[in-house]
C-alpha cells in the first residue's frame, strides 16, 4: 500500500534551517509528483511546493521562493524539503503528499517543526 | 487570507444533508476540473474525499459527492453521521505562481 513516512519532529531557533524527509513506498516513486503543505497551529492548510521526482523539477509558492528547496533521491525514494531563515511563524506541521491529478492526494503523517528561541 | 473562500462553519442533524461551498476565480476553480476536498479530524492527517471535482477515491462512502458551477465548487454530505464531524478543506489547481490553492476550511458539526 502507498506509504509516505516523514522524519521526526524538529525544534529550531529563529534564523536556522530545517530539512524534513519524506520516504515513499508502495508505488513507483518517479510516477507521481510530491507536494508539501503546512498547517500552523489551529490554522488551515497552506500549499508550499511540489517536485517531479522523475525530472527533479520543482514549483514553489511565491511566498516561499528563496527560502525553500525540494530535492529527491530516486535510489531511496525520498524527497527532502529544506526551509531556511526560520521565524516563529514557520511553526507548523509540515506534510508531504503524493499527487492525485494535480493536487495533493495521499498524505504523510506530518512533521512538527517548532521555531523558538 | 485564503485564496479560496469557504464558510467557516456548517451543521446538520444526523441523516440530513449539508453542502459546503468553495468559491474561487476563473484562474483556479472556474478554469479547471482540478478541485479536491479533504476531511481532517482533530489531530489527524487530512484525508482525500473528492478529486477532479466529483470523483471519489476507493473507500470513500458515496454519501460524499462533489460538484462545480462556474467559480464555485461544492461538497455535499448526505445522510450525515456522527463521524462526519470534522474540518473540510477544498483545494484547486491554479494557473499562477501558486500551483495549488486551498480554502480556509469549514468546520462541520453534526448536531
Amino acid at each position: 500500500q502507498v506509504q509516505l513516512v516523514q522524519s521526526g519532529a524538529e525544534v529550531k531557533k529563529p534564523g536556522a534551517s530545517v530539512m524534513i524527509s519524506c520516504k515513499a513506498s508502495g508505488y513507483t516513486f518517479t510516477s507521481y509528483y510530491i507536494h508539501w503543505v503546512r498547517q500552523a497551529p489551529g490554522q488551515g492548510l497552506e500549499w508550499m511546493a511540489l517536485i517531479n521526482p522523475s525530472a527533479g523539477s520543482t514549483s514553489y509558492a511565491r511566498k516561499f521562493q528563496g527560502r525553500i528547496t525540494l530535492t529527491r533521491d530516486t535510489a531511496t525514494s525520498t524527497v527532502y524539503m529544506e526551509l531556511t531563515s526560520l521565524r516563529s511563524e514557520d511553526t507548523a506541521i509540515y506534510y508531504c503528499a503524493r499527487d492525485e491529478v494535480e493536487l495533493p492526494g495521499y498524505w504523510g503523517q506530518g512533521t512538527l517543526v517548532t521555531v523558538s528561541s | 487570507q485564503s485564496a479560496l473562500t469557504q464558510p467557516p462553519s456548517a451543521s446538520g442533524s444526523p441523516g440530513q444533508s449539508v453542502t459546503i461551498s468553495c468559491t474561487g476565480t476563473s484562474s483556479d476553480v472556474g478554469g479547471y476540473s482540478y478541485v479536491s476536498w479533504y476531511q481532517q479530524h482533530p489531530g489527524k492527517v487530512p484525508k482525500l474525499m473528492i478529486y477532479e471535482v466529483s470523483k471519489r477515491p476507493s473507500g470513500v462512502p458515496d454519501r460524499f459527492s462533489g460538484s462545480k458551477s462556474g467559480n464555485t465548487a461544492s461538497l455535499t454530505v448526505s445522510g450525515l453521521q456522527a463521524e462526519d464531524e470534522a474540518d473540510y478543506y477544498c483545494s484547486s489547481y491554479a494557473d499562477n505562481n501558486n500551483y495549488v490553492v486551498f480554502g480556509g476550511g469549514t468546520k462541520l458539526t453534526v448536531l
